[in-house]
C-alpha cells in the first residue's frame, strides 16, 4: 500500500461530459502529481500541485484542470470528454517540490469514454 | 534533452536469469533515478532509486548499476520468479526547479517457470 488513495477506481462516461478524480496523498507530503497513462503513450505527466499552489505543468489539455486544497488533497478535472481520453490517470505524491524526491503513486483511476 | 530512453521494449527469461533492463539520459541536470515496477491494474510501486555520489546500490534481489560518465543507468533482477512478471519503468529527477521525473517508455518483463 502506497499511502496515495485514488477515487473512483473506475469511471465510465459518455463524450461531452465531465468528471472529477480525486486523490489523497501520503501523510506528510506536499506535492501532489497527476498523471496519464494510455497504452502507446506511456506515463505522461500532466501538473503538479505543492502545498496548495501550482508547481508544475506538462502535457495538460486546457479542456483539463485541477486543484489542491488547503487539507492537501486534490481533484483533476476533465471536461468535454473524447473518446480519445480513456486512460488510466494516476496521482503520485513526494515530500517536496521537487523531482529527485521519491513519488508514490495511487492505483488510479480508469476512465474509459463511450 | 529531458528524454529518457529505456531498453529493451520486452524481455522473457527463464526463472532463476538475470533479466538487466537499461536506461539512458542525456541531461546532467538529473540528479535521482528511480524504477518502477507496475502490475496490470496496479499504480508504479517505487522500487529502489540511486543518487549520482554511488556506482551500485542493492535492495534484496533489485540493483541498480549506475555509470555517471556514459549517462547510463540499469536494473538487475538477480534469481527473477514468475512474480517479478511486470512492466518496469526508469525516471530521472532533478532538484532543479524546471525538471519533471521523466519516464522511460517501460520494459514488459516476462519470467517464465
Amino acid at each position: 500500500d502506497s499511502g496515495v488513495t485514488q477515487t473512483p477506481k473506475h469511471l465510465i462516461t459518455a463524450t461531452g461530459q465531465r468528471v472529477t478524480l480525486r486523490c489523497s496523498p501520503r501523510s506528510g507530503d506536499l506535492s501532489v502529481y497527476w498523471y496519464q497513462q494510455s497504452l502507446d503513450q506511456g506515463l505522461q505527466f500532466l501538473i503538479q500541485y505543492y502545498n496548495g499552489e501550482e508547481r508544475a505543468k506538462g502535457n495538460i489539455l486546457e479542456r483539463f484542470s485541477a486543484q489542491q486544497f488547503p487539507d492537501l488533497h486534490s481533484e483533476l478535472n476533465l471536461s468535454s470528454l473524447e473518446l480519445g481520453d480513456s486512460a488510466l490517470y494516476f496521482c503520485a505524491s513526494s515530500p517536496g517540490p521537487t523531482s529527485n524526491q521519491p513519488q508514490h503513486f495511487g492505483d488510479g483511476t480508469r476512465l474509459s469514454i463511450l | 534533452q529531458q528524454q529518457v530512453k529505456q531498453s529493451p521494449q520486452s524481455l522473457i527469461v527463464q526463472k532463476g536469469g538475470i533479466p538487466i533492463i537499461n536506461c539512458a539520459y542525456e541531461n546532467t541536470a538529473f540528479d535521482y533515478f528511480p524504477w518502477y515496477q507496475q502490475f496490470p491494474g496496479k499504480g508504479p510501486a517505487l522500487l529502489i532509486a540511486i543518487r549520482p555520489d554511488v556506482s551500485e546500490k542493492k535492495e534484496g534481489r533489485f540493483t541498480i548499476s549506475f555509470n555517471k560518465s556514459a549517462k547510463q543507468f540499469s536494473l538487475h533482477i538477480m534469481d527473477s520468479q514468475p512474480g517479478d512478471s511486470a512492466t518496469y519503468f526508469c525516471a530521472a529527477g532533478s532538484g532543479g526547479s524546471n525538471y519533471k521525473l521523466t519516464f522511460g517508455k517501460g520494459t514488459l518483463l516476462t519470467v517464465n517457470p
